[in-house]
């Protein structure tokens, strides 16, 4: 198994710009998370989503942050406009939600995003 | 939310054991005790997670004593290569919301000593 993949692995884009983050889970998971973590802030979760669906996105920063899932094996996160305190390292993680309790999440390598 | 307390920062030197507590006072009867690990630039990963008194696996071993209000992750003759930050989370893993509201904490960095 390939693990959750992230890309891209590091981002650089001026203040204003659209940045396009993607993540594909791992097959046969049925949840999906975005975190973001900062130094300031740590670990925060963003959004998630359970079989496509968003289920709660109240860690969003902004409107200017949007997540989608068009289908299982794929999710966007985009900002627009990026702005140089969205610089972070973000990460998408997915697990497999069952009736057992070993819901373990499974993180991606993460993108490093710089705002400038 | 149970929410968690550990130590920001332990030092340790090779071979000794290692032991990071996490105190969650208000843990709830349905919440597991879940740990994970980070290495620099890398995304956190599973170590292991329990209910109740004492879960080992080949990575490490979690103590929980019987009223729960706090947890013990053990890592036996840690190396070089454990230096990392390690979170303590509480929930309910069987809820299908629970996970809109775990928050990684900011964790105990382990550096590990040579």
């Amino acid at each position: 198994d390939a693990g959750v993949i992230q890309s891209p692995r590091h981002e650089v884009t001026e203040m204003g710009q659209e940045v396009t983050l993607r993540c594909k889970p791992i097959s046969g998971h049925n949840s999906l998370f975005w975190y973001r973590q900062t130094m300031m802030r740590g670990l925060e979760l963003l959004i998630y989503f359970n079989n496509n669906v968003p289920i709660d996105d109240s860690g969003m920063p902004e409107d200017r942050f949007s997540a989608k899932m068009p289908n299982a094996s794929f999710s966007t996160l985009k900002i627009q406009p990026s702005e140089p305190r969205d610089s972070a390292v973000y990460f998408c993680a997915s697990s497999l939600e069952s009736q057992s309790y070993q819901e373990t999440q499974y993180f991606g390598p993460g993108t490093r995003l710089l705002v400038l | 939310l149970a929410k968690t307390t550990q130590p920001v920062s332990m030092d340790s030197y090779e071979g000794q054991e290692v032991n990071i507590t996490c105190s969650h006072n208000n843990i709830a009867t349905n919440d597991y005790i879940t740990w994970y690990q980070q290495f620099p630039s890398q995304g956190p990963r599973f170590i292991i997670q329990g209910y109740k008194t004492k879960v080992t696996n080949e990575v490490a071993s979690l103590f929980i004593p019987a009223d729960r209000k706090s947890s013990t992750l053990s890592l036996p003759r840690v190396s070089l290569s454990d230096t990392a930050v390690y979170y303590c989370l509480v929930g309910d893993p069987r809820l299908k919301t629970s996970y809109d509201k775990v928050i990684f904490g900011p964790g105990t960095s382990l550096s590990v000593i040579p």
